[in-house]
């Protein structure tokens, strides 16, 4: 079966710190992969998503960046934290290929709680 | 381009009553629709999905969903609500055409109240 990890669970920044967070997806291979942001009493945000290795896509313009090192790693970072950086973040995957199953639903990782302070 | 609209914010029902959350969707090709929750501090879980088969879809917790085309809509429901219930509900969509992306609506906080 597939399971989706990420981390840390929490954590608590300086503004004008860097961050990372990572995402891996087990039991599948070639998957979509994506990142979001809930705001405090917000809906979802989708910040970026990817269909392979080194492919990104950015949806809004912000001081955070994506990449995807390897297959099944998705990692979000930023070089200078803000105090709007501060969130819940979610990572997602799917299968790519609707011919293989795939039916366009996202599978969601534990997220991460981050603070800016 | 698609979009969902999830109408009230919040809702509030007593244990053991119905349960409906709304859900409208725009789509200018037939749609896949999906019905997730979320607890607190936690990741989102799929409820349930429409992918043009059936359009009465049951899901896990005793929830269900109704596709209606001529209404646009995808509406949650469960005859009788548990207080385990209480979490937030999205609804979301994606047409079924090769886009991998799903469009959410802004989510409904369902309270259960003793």
């Amino acid at each position: 079966s597939q399971t989706i990890h990420q981390w840390p669970a929490t954590l608590v920044q300086p503004v004008g710190s860097p961050l990372s967070l990572e995402c891996t997806v087990e039991g599948t291979s070639n998957p979509n992969l994506y990142w979001y942001r809930q705001a405090a009493g917000r809906g979802l945000q989708l910040l970026f998503y990817s269909v392979g290795i080194g492919q990104i896509s950015s949806e809004v313009p912000q001081n955070l960046s994506a990449s995807r090192p390897q297959d099944r790693q998705f990692i979000l970072s930023s070089k200078k934290l803000l105090l709007s950086d501060s969130g819940f973040y979610l990572c997602a995957w799917s299968v790519k290929d609707r011919l293989a199953g795939g039916q366009g639903e996202q599978f969601f990782g534990p997220g991460t709680r981050l603070t800016v302070l | 381009a698609q979009s969902v609209t999830q109408l009230g914010s919040h809702v509030s029902v007593s244990e053991g009553a119905l349960v409906l959350l709304r859900c409208n969707y725009s789509s200018s090709v037939p749609p896949y629709l999906f019905w997730y929750v979320q607890y607190p501090n936690q990741g989102l879980q799929l409820l349930l999905k429409y992918t043009s088969a059936a359009t009465l879809v049951k899901g896990i917790n005793g929830f269900e969903a109704e596709f209606k085309k001529s209404e646009t809509s995808f509406h949650l429901t469960k005859p009788s609500a548990h207080m385990s219930d209480a979490a937030e509900y999205f609804c979301a969509v994606s047409e079924n055409f090769g886009n991998e992306k799903l469009t959410f609506g802004t989510g409904t906080r369902l309270t259960i109240i003793p």
